[in-house]
């Protein structure tokens, strides 16, 4: 169980475009869920935390006008990438949590890169 | 501010032998601790974590840790490693409603 299901696994897109990426919570209902940013050899990085219903709160210094994130239901966040440029260029990750409970089940990622 | 400290990049380790990797953190309360391994270009998959209770916790794939309050460390353990464990493996502190804060993480390098 717990299982997290990230699309897509890799995108290439020009630059100025948008991208987005879905985030869906198979066979549990997922109140919050969590977008980190993952550059090459480096750590993860929280950008923001969506509750369901709600708006995302967004960590310091991540643009929330070009990361927008709506979590509209229980089992699906979507992150969209906007007008995206080769420094968005990065492996994106969503995590996501179910009320009360202190674990976050990871999906498998989403490697994106910009031309 | 909470924070995780990771001070080996690299690890490398002969199969068979012991493994420990560090980790320290700040933390303003009692912490959630967690150790992760993710292999490239994939997710994260949790290996353990410590909320409360016994210091010592044991994890999946053979990994155990253990939590020192006085050191402010949570170090990843195996006795005896196998090839399938070389990947990045990344320790965090916190959780509940709030996000992760991750170490930098350590690549562990498995020697035959």
């Amino acid at each position: 169980g717990a299982v997290v299901s990230q699309h897509p696994s890799w995108v290439i897109c020009k630059s100025g475009t948008s991208v987005k990426i879905e985030c869906r919570s198979l066979d549990f209902q997922a109140t919050t869920m969590f977008w980190y940013r993952q550059f090459p050899k480096q750590s993860l990085m929280l950008m923001a935390t969506s509750n369901e219903g709600s708006k995302a709160t967004y960590e310091q210094g991540v643009e929330k006008d070009k990361f927008l994130i709506n979590h509209a239901s229980l089992t699906l966040s979507t992150l969209t990438v906007t007008s995206a440029h080769p420094e968005d260029s990065s492996f994106y990750i969503c995590s996501a949590r179910t009320s009360g409970a202190d674990i976050q089940y990871f999906g498998a990622g989403t490697r994106l890169s910009v031309l | 501010a909470q924070s995780v400290t990771q001070p080996d990049i690299h690890i490398t380790v002969s199969e068979g032998a012991s493994l420990e990797l560090r980790c320290n953190y700040s933390y303003g309360a009692t912490p959630y601790l967690f150790w992760y391994v993710q292999s490239p270009g994939q997710g994260l998959q949790l290996l353990l974590k410590y909320f409360s209770g016994d210091t010592l916790v044991q994890g999946i794939k053979g990994f155990e840790a253990e939590f020192k309050r006085s050191q402010s460390s949570f170090n990843l353990r195996k006795p005896s490693v196998h090839w399938s464990d070389a990947a990045e493996y990344f320790c965090a502190v916190g959780g509940g409603a709030d996000g992760l804060t991750f170490g930098k993480g350590t690549h562990l390098i498995i020697q035959p």
